[in-house]
């Protein structure tokens, strides 16, 4: 059975930074893509982030790139994304989820995501 | 962006009636569309991927087709449990977007 773990959400200055983990189990990490996907309270959803298999190939939204940073441990079947700069508008429920093997789009399975609130 | 549009944004329906979403995106997304279901409380879950293949494990009653922009998601015999919230997602292009979503409750 597939499992997603999200952790390290929290509550953060705005500039500050966290570092989100997503633990994934019962599949072969390293032959899927991954992403992240994000939900501000009571809206809808949002594509933040993806990245390949291998990790060579990442993906941003506009709205975080540069500050965020999507990245994988393959041997310790665990995806990462780090969240410098933070924002107000980047308080939301983040979701870790597995796509396809050789793509990042479908979002076949997902986590039960990590709330991250950014506020002074 | 590609920008998607869903119709209605909410809807009530009857056990047992036939529900239809419909989609629209802002370009021609060549089928790479799916759609997902949101419990309150829940993370969501996929239903339909590239537009009209049931997901494993999906009950028959839901379905998808459409083309080109358009596209539209059934539930041909509403049931309780399908109680949600329902968005369609685009990842034709970067960034992939999702629909704003329709809500769907019992009369």
């Amino acid at each position: 059975e597939v499992q997603l773990l999200e952790s390290g959400g929290g509550l953060v200055s705005p500039g500050g930074s966290l570092r989100l983990s997503c633990a994934a189990s019962g599949f072969t990490f390293s032959t899927y893509a991954m992403s992240w996907v994000r939900q501000a309270p009571g809206k809808g959803l949002e594509w933040v982030s993806g990245i390949s298999g291998d990790g060579g190939s990442t993906y941003y939204a506009d709205s975080v790139k540069g500050r965020f940073t999507i990245s994988r441990d393959n041997s310790k079947n665990t995806l990462y994304l780090q969240m410098n700069s933070l924002r107000a508008e980047d308080t939301a429920l983040f979701y870790c989820t597995k796509d396809q093997r050789y793509s990042i789009g479908v979002h076949f399975h997902w986590g039960q995501g990590t709330l991250v609130t950014v506020s002074s | 962006d590609i920008q998607m549009t869903q119709s209605p944004s909410s809807l009530s329906a009857s056990v047992g009636d036939r529900v239809t979403i419909t989609c629209q995106a802002s370009q021609d997304i060549y089928n790479y569309l799916n759609w997902y279901q949101q419990k309150p409380g829940r993370a969501p879950k996929l239903l339909i991927y590239d537009a009209s293949n049931l997901e494993t494990g999906v009950p028959s009653r839901f379905s998808g087709t459409g083309s080109g922009t358009d596209y539209t998601f059934t539930i041909t015999s509403l049931q309780p449990e399908d109680i949600a919230t329902y968005f369609c997602q685009q990842y034709h292009s970067l960034p992939f977007t999702f629909g704003p979503g329709t809500t769907v409750d019992i009369k």
